[in-house]
């Protein structure tokens, strides 16, 4: 199957910083990206849904002034959690596809983010 | 908004028991289904993609079966492994989203 990639694997910060998580598809051009957040033994909750070019779109409840998506290209998306906090350490998992809705989603290796 | 449930919530079996992981879901209007396995701290790994208009798949030892209009998928695993022991997800898509169950956290003891 496809691949994607999540950089960094995991990252500590202090409290107030700013994290970026890269999400690259590898051998296909993701024309939809997705993220998705994980607490410790729950499951994958979509955050939002972002098409190359377009504004992405964000889950009721997600803050998008907090979570910063930028699809600028059919490899590469980024998530930027501004001024974090404790409470949003999570595992942060990227998907990407190619084409419509038929098409099967890839995952990325997921990023731990640790907020101090 | 589609809401996912899978039953059982964990399960542990001896070596070699064929077992089977239910899925349900609210919203049959879906394009397609995925089942995945997830390890402690890591990412998924895809295992078995059903398309809407179809009825099962199968991939060495794992079939899955859809059946889109009662909103029900099932995940049957033969001969299980230690090496099978992870959490199991299904994760029906609806127009340009996927949603997830909490999943079935399996142990296969050896």
């Amino acid at each position: 199957g496809a691949v994607v990639s999540q950089h960094p694997s995991w990252v500590i910060c202090k409290s107030g910083t700013s994290v970026k998580i890269e999400c690259r598809s590898l051998d296909f051009q993701a024309t939809t990206m997705f993220w998705y957040r994980q607490f410790p033994k729950q499951s994958l909750m979509l955050m939002a849904t972002s098409n190359e070019g377009s504004k992405a779109t964000y889950e009721q409840g997600v803050e998008k002034d907090k979570f910063l998506i930028n699809h600028a290209s059919l490899t590469l998306s980024t998530l930027t959690v501004t001024s974090a906090h404790p409470e949003d350490s999570s595992f942060y998992i990227c998907s990407a596809r190619s084409g419509g809705s038929y098409n099967e989603q890839f995952f990325g290796p997921g990023t731990r983010l640790t907020v101090l | 908004k589609q809401e996912v449930t899978q039953i059982p919530a964990a399960l542990s079996v001896p070596e070699g028991e064929n077992l089977v992981l239910n899925c349900s879901f609210t919203d049959s209007a879906i394009y397609n289904l995925q089942w995945f396995r997830q390890d402690p701290g890591k990412g998924l790994t895809s295992l078995l993609l059903i398309q809407s208009s179809q009825r099962e798949q199968t991939s060495g030892r794992l079939n899955a079966s859809l059946d889109k209009s009662s909103g029900r998928s099932t995940l049957y695993i033969a001969a299980s492994q230690p090496g099978d022991s992870a959490t199991y997800l299904c994760a029906p898509r609806n127009n340009n989203d996927m949603r997830f169950g909490a999943g079935t956290r399996l142990t296969v003891k050896p």
